[in-house]
């Protein structure tokens, strides 16, 4: 496995807005996950999506994978203050290795 | 579903002492990780275990830091002796192999 780069390293939205962020890796994976990352709830598992889909849904959460950019992004729509967290991509199959997060700060 | 369990959730100690954490992963997760996380920094990957087998521990300062996982389920990992810079929060996690992983609550060890 490897560790994604994500991207930007801070963001700040109102709420209600959508945020975007983006995670780049390096070599072939078989899948990438998300997670985030909050005082509250400490680190989470959002979604897992696989080398051989395009885009996944949870919720308000839209996860798409390009595998021919090696890319990944996260959208999360209607953002609400407890959104306010840390997010992390995870490339790779084996192993979970995270980079330096994208800190998204959801603003009253 | 109980979550993973880790403990203490809070150690401070001075320079020099030896310290352990505990983990009780999630019944049945044969994967069970170990990370060190500086504040502001994302996780760093220590070890991960498979079962009770070191699958990587390429990461783990090996001269102070140990961990052991008996009969592939509890884990412990111990610090010894610490190192002013060993201040972090230390968190494990366990998922079945290929899933996405679930978190403990982390211990926040401070070293003076």
């Amino acid at each position: 496995s490897q560790q994604g780069e994500e991207d930007p390293q801070a963001l700040s939205i109102q709420e209600g807005e959508n945020a975007t962020m983006n995670c780049s890796y390096k070599t072939s994976i078989n899948n990438l996950q998300w997670y985030r990352q909050n005082s509250g709830r400490g680190l989470v598992h959002l979604i897992l999506i696989r080398s051989n889909e395009r885009e996944k849904h949870s919720g308000r959460l839209r996860v798409t994978l390009d595998t021919s950019k090696k890319s990944s992004s996260l959208l999360i729509t209607a953002s609400r203050a407890a959104d306010t967290a840390s997010y992390f991509c995870a490339p790779g199959d084996d192993k979970i290795i995270f980079g330096k997060g994208t800190r998204l700060h959801i603003l009253p | 579903e109980a979550g993973v369990a880790q403990s203490p959730r809070y150690k401070i100690i001075e320079k020099r002492q030896s310290v352990a954490f505990w983990c009780n992963p999630i019944s049945g997760h044969a994967t069970l990780y170990w990370y060190q996380q500086i504040l502001g920094q994302g996780p760093k990957l220590l070890i991960q275990f498979q079962n009770n087998g070191v699958v990587d521990d390429s990461q783990l300062p090996k001269d102070r830091f140990s961990a052991e996982r008996l009969k592939g389920v509890d884990s412990t990992l111990k610090i010894q002796p610490a190192k002013l810079e060993d201040s972090a929060v230390y968190l494990c996690a366990s998922s079945l192999l290929g899933r996405g992983a679930f978190f403990g609550q982390g211990t926040r060890l401070t070293v003076v």
